[in-house]
């Protein structure tokens, strides 16, 4: 079975700034996919960066990027230059076959 | 359609009626899912579909619990005897390939907005 631990319900960080919010899974396959959905106040799920696990180069899109230790079976995401737009429930993922597993998500708060 | 849709994105109900949440695909995508979201956590899988087989229902709570896909498009979750537990909101997802196998970017699952279910 998998399961994903996210251990920080709550995150604040300053408009600009750079926060990292952290996730832990548990899986025994080697192939797998990890993600990261974002929740804004509308409840939309949207997504925000996809790692494949058999890939070592960390997964970056713009602002987002990932920090995978598969050994240490951590996937954390780092948003640079934190924007207002950013606020919002982040859920990470973890996806084996069609089997996808959230965790309880983290709520980020960007300040002005 | 551009994007999954669901419907209806709010249902209010008494405890006992049944309820049925339907859910539209993107078009062309293979495989379906049903998850539950309770307010202040994350989306827990329910079941999903890869055409119109369902491929795995261990995720539904009970047996008031069921889904269906017949043509391979649109699903309908359906509740019966809803009871008050039952309140969250309810997404649909869908992929474009089932799998990992060579899968590249088409497993990956785009949500609908969510049914919120509110069961009195």
């Amino acid at each position: 079975a998998q399961t994903v631990t996210q251990s920080q319900p709550e995150m604040s960080v300053q408009e600009a700034e750079t926060v990292t919010l952290s996730c832990t899974y548990d899986t025994s396959e080697s192939n797998y996919y990890l993600f990261w959905y974002k929740q804004p106040p509308s409840r939309q799920m949207i997504l925000v960066i996809r790692q494949e696990a058999y890939k070592q180069q960390n997964a970056t899109e713009n602002r987002f990027s990932v920090n995978f230790q598969k050994a240490a079976k951590s996937f954390s995401l780092k948003i640079s230059d934190s924007q207002l737009g950013d606020t919002a429930m982040y859920f990470c993922a973890s996806q084996r076959n069609n089997d996808m597993r959230f965790g309880a998500g983290t709520r980020l708060t960007v300040k002005p | 359609g551009a994007g999954v849709s669901q419907s209806p994105r709010y249902k209010v109900t008494k405890r006992g009626q049944d309820v049925a949440l339907r859910c539209d695909p993107i078009s062309g995508h293979v495989s379906l899912y049903w998850y539950r979201q309770a307010l202040g956590q994350g989306p827990e899988f329910l079941t999903y579909f890869n055409y119109e087989a369902q491929q795995d229902k261990s995720g539904l709570p009970n047996d008031r619990f069921s889904a269906e896909r017949p043509e391979g498009s649109i699903s309908t979750l359906t509740i019966q005897r809803t009871e008050q537990r039952d309140s969250a909101m309810y997404r649909c997802a869908s992929s474009l390939s089932p799998g990992l196998a060579g899968a590249r970017a088409k497993n990956i699952q785009y949500f609908g907005a969510g049914t919120r279910l509110s069961v009195l």
